[in-house]
Parts: C-alpha cells; structure tokens; sequence
C-alpha cells in the first residue's frame, strides 16, 4: 500500500524557518518524480514544487521561488521541503504528493500524505 | 499560467441523481492534461481521473470525465452518499500546473 507521511510542520513566526519531512513507504520511491502542495485554510490546492527522481530537476511556485529548496533521499525514501523567510501567506496545509506524467515540473498526483499543518504568525 | 473555472460553485443534489461539474481553461490543455480529485472534509484530494477521462486506480465507473481543448466535465452517474465532496480539475500541460477553485457537491 502507497503511504506518505508528511511532519514538521508547526507554528513559526514570520520570516522564520521549518523543514517538512515525506516518509514514502509501500513503491518503489526512487523511480517517481514527487512534489509539495499546499491548500491554506478553506482555501483551494496550490503545486508548490516539484522534483525530479533523481533530484537534479527543480521546480518552484513563483510564491516561493528563493525562499523554499525541495530535496529528496532515495536510500531513505524521504522528501523534503526547507521553508525560509515565510510569510503569513505561507500559512497552509502542506501535502507531499506522487507524481506522475510530468512534464516541465507539472504533474498529476495519484497519492497524497495527509497533510502537515504550517502556520506563520506572530 | 493557464487559469481553470469551476462551475457551478456548488450543486445541491439528491442521492441517487446525476452530478455534472464542468471545468473551464483559459488556453488549450493539449493532449488532454486534466485530472479531477474528489477532497472530503479533513481530507487529502483523491485522484479520480486523469487524462481527462482515465478512471484512476479504484475509482468506480460511476466517475467518468470527457472533454478536450478548453472545456472538459466530470460526470457522476449516480451519487453515492460517500460523493458529497468537493471536486477539483487540475491541469498538468504545462508549469505551473494549475488547479480550479473547485465544485462543492453537498445533498440536497
């Protein structure tokens, strides 16, 4: 069974920093592409980043281009996401997502983590 | 960066009755690069179809989506009391992929 497991997420103030981990258990991580979602509360799904299986192609929202890095271990099967100088408006629920038929960083997701919940505030 | 709409914004339907949800693009999605997921309160979004009308992994053949270009529909033949959800199209032809604001499903 596919399982990811997002945590790290938490309350930091603006202009702070938080990793999130993806735990991927149940494929074969190393042969998919993976990618970070977000949805603030009540709010829609916005792609946040993407990369590549074997982590040299790199894709990123413009809303975080400069402050957010996605890295992944194959040996561990994690992903993750350093989050930098964040801002109120980071403020969401954030999910670590499979991807597949990507092209040019985008994507569908056929399996999604539960979410890690990241609240910016002072 | 290609902007999808949603409509309606809500349907308020019976079990037991069709769901049509239509996903508008404001370019071209070529080759048919359009997913739908189904997202349930305190829930991740489920993929339903991609391709704009492969059935994922599960899904049953209640689900079906069509279309092509710029207008592209999810259909639910019969709701189950489980389809009351929310409904997102997503479109992965090009960077950023984008998502609709989505289509809230609610019994009527």
């Amino acid at each position: 069974e596919v399982q990811l497991v997002e945590s790290g997420g938490g309350l930091v103030q603006p202009g702070g920093s938080l990793r999130l981990s993806c735990a991927a258990s149940g494929f074969t991580f190393r042969s998919y592409e993976m990618n970070w979602v977000r949805q603030a509360p009540g709010k829609g799904l916005e792609w946040v980043s993407y990369i590549s299986i074997s982590g040299t192609t790199i894709y990123y929202a413009d809303s975080v281009k400069g402050r957010f890095t996605i890295s992944r271990d194959n040996a561990e099967n994690l992903v993750y996401l350093q989050m930098d100088s964040l801002r109120a408006e980071d403020t969401a629920l954030y999910y670590c997502a499979r991807g597949r038929y990507c092209s040019g960083g985008s994507c569908f997701e056929d399996y999604w983590g539960q979410g890690t919940l990241v609240t910016v505030s002072s | 960066e290609i902007v999808l709409t949603q409509f309606p914004g809500t349907l308020s339907l019976s079990p037991g009755e069709r769901a049509t949800l239509s996903c508008r693009a404001s370019q071209s999605v070529s080759s048919s690069k359009l997913a739908w997921y189904l997202q349930k309160p305190g829930q991740a979004p489920r993929l339903l179809i991609y391709g704009a009308s492969s059935r994922a992994t599960g899904i049953p053949d209640r689900f079906s989506g069509s279309g092509s270009g710029t207008d592209f529909t999810l259909i639910i033949s019969r709701l189950e009391p489980e389809d009351f959800a929310v409904y997102f199209c997503q479109q992965y032809v090009s960077s950023p992929g984008t998502f609709g604001p989505g289509t809230k499903v609610d019994i009527k």
